[in-house]
């Protein structure tokens, strides 16, 4: 258990619809980042944020946005929801620039099916 | 951007030999390399990594050597189990505009150890 946690586990959707996955970082962690991973594209990073504030910016589409809250914790926003989106989505955490901010713990994921 | 390509993308061995996985990048800028290990259905987790100081790196069984000049990696596992049965992601990590180490991954490589 890497301390990270994530829900739903599953969700089941139809296109079109909007859905929010969250996440929880390890305790003490201030970085939070969202990957998708699909059998085509592989593992790919979406976007990060430290501390509240957005940080760096990945392959994430227009439709999709991200948010990290006072306590931490972040929100990925998918909206208008395609078929090509059904995927797995990972968030992971790291410490920051203040510790070890290179290695970075996953979550269990959300898998997103989009019928 | 960052490239990373990985090599085999699938590996079959038998119990007890060894298994070699490798990558190769692009950016010289990089200069953190996490290994993760992935089983069916589960979460990335991170087995082993180096940064660009060090050349080899090991850990019981698992070992991993950088060479900077030519830009590749690899992953090492001697004396392989069933266990190790799974999907290894290789990364390679720089800074990016925010001050955080943002991964390009490897596209995997599925490891069989077969009994």
């Amino acid at each position: 258990d890497s301390g990270v946690t994530q829900t739903p586990k599953h969700l089941i959707t139809a296109t079109g619809q909007r859905v929010t996955l969250r996440c929880s970082p390890r305790s003490g962690d201030l970085s939070v980042y969202w990957y998708q991973q699909s059998l085509d594209q592989g593992l790919q990073f979406l976007i990060q944020y430290y501390n509240g504030e957005e940080r760096a910016k990945g392959n994430i589409l227009e439709r999709f946005s991200a948010q990290q809250f006072p306590d931490l914790h972040s929100e990925l926003n998918l909206s208008s929801l395609e078929l090509g989106d059904s995927a797995l989505y990972f968030c992971a955490s790291s410490v920051g620039p203040q510790g070890d901010q290179e290695t970075q713990y996953f979550g269990p994921g959300t898998r997103l099916l989009v019928l | 951007g960052e490239n990373v390509e990985q090599h085999p993308s699938t590996l079959s061995v038998q119990e007890g030999d060894s298994a070699v996985i490798k990558c190769t990048y692009s950016d010289s800028a990089s200069n953190y390399f996490p290994w993760y290990k992935q089983e069916l259905g589960k979460r990335p987790q991170l087995i082993i990594d180096i940064r660009s100081n060090v050349g080899e790196k090991k850990d019981q069984r698992i070992a991993v050597t950088l060479n900077k000049t030519a830009k590749h990696f690899s992953l090492h596992i001697t004396e392989t189990q069933p266990e190790d049965s799974a999907v290894y992601f290789c990364a390679a990590s720089k800074v990016g505009p925010g001050g955080s180490y943002i991964p390009t991954f490897g596209r995997g490589t599925s490891l069989i150890v077969h009994p």
